[in-house]
């Protein structure tokens, strides 16, 4: 079975670019989540979807990111406009409702601004 | 709200050891805990969960971990460490009342030989 799929895996931009980042869950979640690794403040939850659906994104930084899941099988989060403080993993994530919360990542898409 | 607290960042250790990795967690509501396990240029997986019952838990790999609720504490154990087990280990809480899962900062594992 295919896992979650991340594109790009990595990306190196300039500061000020628009950069979207993809995921495919798994086929048959219900649940997206999108996180940021950083040395400096370890992972951080973004936000989730359920029925791709918005839940909570609270944990989104600034306007400057949204996230969208058109349908079951797509979802994107945009950085518009760029900036160096922006670099770092980003982890798209799926699940079950009734596994009870274990996530399936992706490999992650590895995100330089210069 | 809720907060991880992962004590020791890295843990070396030779191999065939045992390692125990530390977990504290802060909650005004109950939790459920998770251990996941990062290998390098790889995604998170799940190596084991706490939702309720016994408190110790067997994961994969040969690991297991104990919930102590009156000292919030959640610490991963194995009794003989691999080169393999070589990784990032995350410690995780979701609370009851949400979906979301919280992680702790990691703790680097460092097996040698």
């Amino acid at each position: 079975d295919a896992g979650v799929i991340q594109s790009p895996r990595h990306e190196v931009t300039e500061m000020g670019q628009e950069v979207t980042l993809r995921c495919k869950p798994i086929s048959g979640h219900d649940y997206l989540f999108w996180y940021r690794q950083t040395m400096m403040r370890g992972l951080e939850l973004l936000i989730y979807f359920n029925n791709n659906v918005p839940i909570d994104d609270s944990g989104m930084p600034e306007d400057r990111f949204s996230a969208k899941m058109p349908n079951a099988s797509f979802s994107t989060l945009k950085i518009q406009p760029s900036e160096p403080r922006d670099s770092a993993v980003y982890f798209c994530a799926s699940s079950l409702s009734r596994s009870l919360r274990e996530l399936f990542f992706g490999e992650g898409s590895r995100l330089t601004v210069l | 709200a809720q907060s991880v607290t992962q004590l020791d960042s890295q843990v070396p250790v030779f191999e065939e050891a045992p390692v125990e990795l530390r977990c504290n967690y802060s909650s005004s509501v109950s939790v459920y805990l998770f251990w996941y396990v990062q290998y390098p240029n790889q995604g998170l997986q799940l190596l084991l969960k706490y939702l309720s019952g016994s408190t110790l838990v067997k994961g994969i790999n040969g690991f297991e971990a104990e919930f102590n609720k009156s000292q919030t504490s959640f610490h991963l154990r194995k009794p003989s460490v691999h080169i393999s087990d070589t990784a990032e280990y995350f410690c995780a809480v979701s609370p009851y009342n949400t979906d979301k899962l919280i992680f702790g900062t990691g703790t680097r594992l460092q097996v040698f030989p």
